[in-house]
């Protein structure tokens, strides 16, 4: 079975500094990635994913994720936070050709952007 | 607006009783999941459906039921067997399983 893993917790940083969220994932074949997003009060959303071709997929609100095969990863960044990104990011695999959309989620990732 | 509705938001039961959790959806998905929420860990898949009238396991469903009698409707049973039922759930649904999943508000469920 795929595991997801968000190597930081929390993260507090201030506005208008950079942002990496690290993930990695175990499996190994083929993989969709998705990175999803809640905002304090709101449902999850999809911020980006990536299925195939160029592995720097760009995703709303200037987030961009890199994938890179040969490390079992997929990073979200953004150059320059701001307070609105506060929330908590959740990175998720599902392997291609498996039956259903088993999504499997890392631990998730608390982002506190300070004024 | 076509969304996912979970209810109630916050729900508490007494220990040993089965409480049923909803989840409406109206965007005409053919696909319906089901996943807890708890700190630290993510969200982990309880049950999920890709059809009406069918169902499968996900990966921590002991002590959890569902039905999908209907396309836009599928709730979760929270049965007494299941050990720590207190948490956060969360009901989404797909296209299909290449599209990502739309996610409802989720229900909070405290046992004591």
């Amino acid at each position: 079975a795929q595991s997801v893993s968000q190597h930081n917790h929390h993260v507090i940083l201030s506005e208008a500094a950079s942002l990496e969220l690290g993930c990695n994932y175990s499996y190994g074949g083929t993989v969709n990635l998705f990175w999803y997003v809640q905002y304090p009060g709101q449902h999850l959303q999809l911020l980006l994913k990536y299925f195939s071709g160029d592995p720097l997929v760009k995703g709303i609100k200037g987030f961009e994720a890199e994938f890179i095969k040969s490390k079992f990863s997929f990073n979200l960044r953004k150059p320059s936070v701001q307070w609105s990104d506060t929330a908590e990011y959740f990175c998720a695999v599902n392997p291609q050709g498996a039956a259903g959309n088993k999504l499997t989620f890392g631990g998730g990732t608390r982002v506190l952007v300070k004024p | 607006d076509g969304g996912i509705t979970q209810s109630p938001k916050y729900l508490f039961r007494k220990e040993g009783q089965n409480v049923t959790l909803s989840c409406e959806q109206n965007l005409n998905h053919d696909a319906m999941y089901w996943y807890r929420q708890d700190p630290g860990q993510g969200l982990r898949l309880i049950y999920y459906s890709q059809i009406v009238n069918d169902f499968q396991k996900g990966d921590i469903a002991e002590g959890y039921s569902v039905s999908r009698e209907k396309k836009e409707s599928f709730p979760l049973t929270v049965t007494s067997a299941q050990k720590n039922p207190t948490a956060f759930y969360l009901c989404a649904s797909s296209q299909d399983r290449d599209s990502p999943l739309h996610f409802g508000n989720g229900t909070r469920l405290t046992v004591t």
